[in-house]
């Protein structure tokens, strides 16, 4: 079936570091991919997503490519600030099926 | 983006009773909503998925008498835990999808403490 594997921490960076999450998945077909960001005691909010190959999404900073060759798309940003501290989740929604499958999850923590 | 309300955001409810949760679509039409159970520090469960007039479809190991689900509209469902035990102690949340393939919606997500 389908999965999602993702790094999973904790990460911990100073600010104005530079951030990557790799994410790498397996799905039939041409699945949809997004990044997921959850802040304590919150659901999740959506943080950036790409429905084809090679699409890029981008939001606040944060870029990650939809790349079919090697199944990945990996979360980045060039400066992360201390609010950028959450759980980053890699995702898929497969175009066969309607459910979601989610990553483990990357705690990320960003000190002053 | 669109906006998923879920309510209530914590409940704190007596072993043996039951909770209903609400998740609520507030501008858009969820043909499509999830059900989620989070442990700490854990990714989510999924534990049914619900399609709009018709009965949810619960995950293996999810027990369906125990966690009721009703999606009566294209707007609203309800998760409610029956003969709640402290074991059902988590956090629940909800989402919802307005389409194939797209995105999904998040609640911000219910605490529930069973004591």
């Amino acid at each position: 079936g389908d999965s999602v594997t993702q790094m999973e921490g904790p990460v911990t960076l100073s600010e104005e570091a530079f951030l990557t999450i790799n994410c790498t998945y397996t799905a039939t077909g041409y699945p949809s991919l997004f990044w997921y960001v959850q802040y304590p005691g919150e659901g999740l909010q959506l943080l950036l997503k790409a429905t084809k190959a090679d699409d890029k999404g981008s939001n606040k900073g944060f870029e990650a490519t939809y790349r079919k060759e090697t199944t990945s798309f990996h979360l980045e940003k060039g400066s992360v600030q201390v609010s950028d501290s959450a759980v980053y989740f890699c995702a898929l929604r497969s175009s066969y099926g309607q459910n979601f499958v989610f990553g483990p999850g990357t705690r990320l923590s960003v000190l002053p | 983006g669109a906006v998923v309300s879920q309510h209530p955001s914590w409940v704190i409810c007596k072993s043996g009773t039951s909770v209903k949760i609400e998740c609520r679509s507030l501008d858009f039409q969820a043909t499509t909503m999830f059900w989620y159970r989070q442990f700490p520090k854990q990714s989510l469960m999924l534990m049914a998925t619900s399609n709009e007039g018709s009965k949810a479809t619960y995950e293996q190991g999810v027990e369906k008498d125990k966690f009721l689900i009703n999606h009566a509209s294209l707007t609203l469902s309800t998760l409610t835990v029956t003969s709640a035990h402290p074991e059902d102690s988590s956090f629940y949340i909800c989402s919802a999808s307005a389409g194939v393939n797209t995105e999904a919606f998040f609640g911000q997500g219910t605490r529930l403490t069973v004591v």
